[in-house]
Parts: C-alpha cells; sequence; structure tokens
C-alpha cells in the first residue's frame, strides 16, 4: 500500500532563506507526483505537478524534484518570504489500484517570520 | 468565475441526524471530488465522478452517498451521522482526471456530537 510521509511537521524559518521540505513515497510506481498548498481555513492550491518520466519542475520561486528510484520529491523554496507561510502537502499519483486516486501526505507546516 | 463553492462553510449535527454538503463548480469540470481532512491522516478520497450520471467510490466511502445530476453539482449526503465523521471536507474539480492543477472549495468544517 502506498503511503506519503512529509518531514518535518512543521518548520519555522527567517525571512530570506532557502528551504528545502521533503517528501517520501514507498511505491515507486507512481504515475506524477503533486505539490499543494494550503493557506489557514483554505482549500488546497496546486503549486506543481512532475510526471513520473521528469526529474524537477520549476515555478517562481519554487522548484520540485523527483528521485522515484528512491522515492523522494523535494520543494525548494528560495528566498523564502512572510507570504510564503502555509502548509505544503505532496501526493503522489497512483494508478496501480482500482481507486483512481491522490494519496495525500500529511504536509509540513511553514512559518517565516520577518 | 466563482471556482469551486462549498456550502456550509461550518455545521454542528447531533448523531444520527442526516445533512447534504453541497458543492458547485462554474468551471465545467467534468472531474469531481470528495475528501475529507483528518490530523495526522492527510486527505482521503471519499467518492468521486468522471461526469454527469457517473460516480465512483474513493477510499473511505461508508457513511457517505453521491450523485452526480448537472456538471456543476455534486453533493455529499450523509445518511446517518456519526462522531467518526468529524473532519474538514474538501470538493475539488478538474476538467478531466489527468489534467492539472485541481481546485478546490475552502472546506466545510462538520462536528458531530
Amino acid at each position: 500500500k502506498q503511503e506519503v510521509t512529509q518531514i518535518p511537521a512543521a518548520l519555522s524559518v527567517p525571512e530570506g532563506e532557502n528551504l528545502v521540505l521533503n517528501c517520501s513515497f514507498t511505491d515507486s510506481a507512481i504515475y506524477n507526483l503533486q505539490w499543494f498548498r494550503q493557506d489557514p481555513g483554505k482549500g488546497l492550491t496546486s503549486l506543481l505537478l512532475i510526471q513520473s518520466s521528469q526529474r524537477e519542475q520549476t515555478s517562481g520561486r519554487l522548484n520540485a524534484s523527483l528521485d522515484k528510484s528512491s522515492g523522494r520529491s523535494t520543494l525548494y523554496i528560495a528566498a523564502s518570504q512572510p507570504g510564503d507561510s502555509a502548509t505544503y502537502l505532496c501526493a503522489v499519483e497512483d494508478r496501480s489500484y482500482n481507486t483512481d486516486k491522490l494519496i495525500f501526505g500529511t504536509g509540513t507546516r511553514l512559518q517565516v517570520f520577518p | 468565475n466563482a471556482g469551486v463553492t462549498q456550502t456550509p462553510k461550518f455545521q454542528v449535527l447531533k448523531t444520527g441526524q442526516s445533512m447534504t454538503l453541497q458543492c458547485a463548480q462554474d468551471m465545467n469540470h467534468e472531474y469531481m471530488s470528495w475528501y475529507r481532512q483528518d490530523p495526522g491522516m492527510g486527505l482521503r478520497l471519499i467518492h468521486y465522478s468522471v461526469g454527469a450520471g457517473i460516480t465512483d467510490q474513493g477510499e473511505v466511502p461508508n457513511g457517505y452517498n453521491v450523485s452526480r445530476s448537472t456538471t456543476e453539482d455534486f453533493p455529499l449526503r450523509l445518511l446517518s451521522a456519526a462522531p467518526s465523521q468529524t473532519s474538514v471536507y474538501f470538493c475539488a474539480s478538474n476538467r478531466d482526471r489527468t489534467v492539472f492543477p485541481l481546485h478546490f472549495g475552502n472546506g466545510t468544517r462538520l462536528t458531530v456530537t
């Protein structure tokens, strides 16, 4: 059974710092991996999608990498800002089961302080 | 576009009561889904639909019913609420199952006492 883990559960950094959020998954036979952002009291916002054949994707100050063989993805945030404070979730799309679904990690709660 | 709209935002139910969580999208998306989010467990898929008239079960469907009579609406029904259904419920949609990004509503926080 696919399991997705995100470590650390919470992270607090000063503004301007470059940081890395980690996501690991137990079964490397994934279709794609997505990163989401969730603000308090809100739904999720899609940030990046990496297809299983890709190694990385970039959007502005965000860069996500994927290493299927080791079951890992990282989300790199450059020059962090207080507005980046949110919970970041990763999810893998796994089509090996009958149920068509995204399997989510529990998220990393990020706080960027001025 | 309003995107994905969920109502109500908050709801308190007593055990055994029934209710319907509403979800509507105005983007003409074929794919819609319901998730629940619980502390320490991530989001889990309850039910999904790939188009009007078609629904299927997700990971945790027990205690919930759905229907999809129109492209726009995908209500989630709790038939007899239980404390274990206390959670935050999110509706999501996208153009089809393979298209990124997935659009989420702002959630319904449900408490069952």
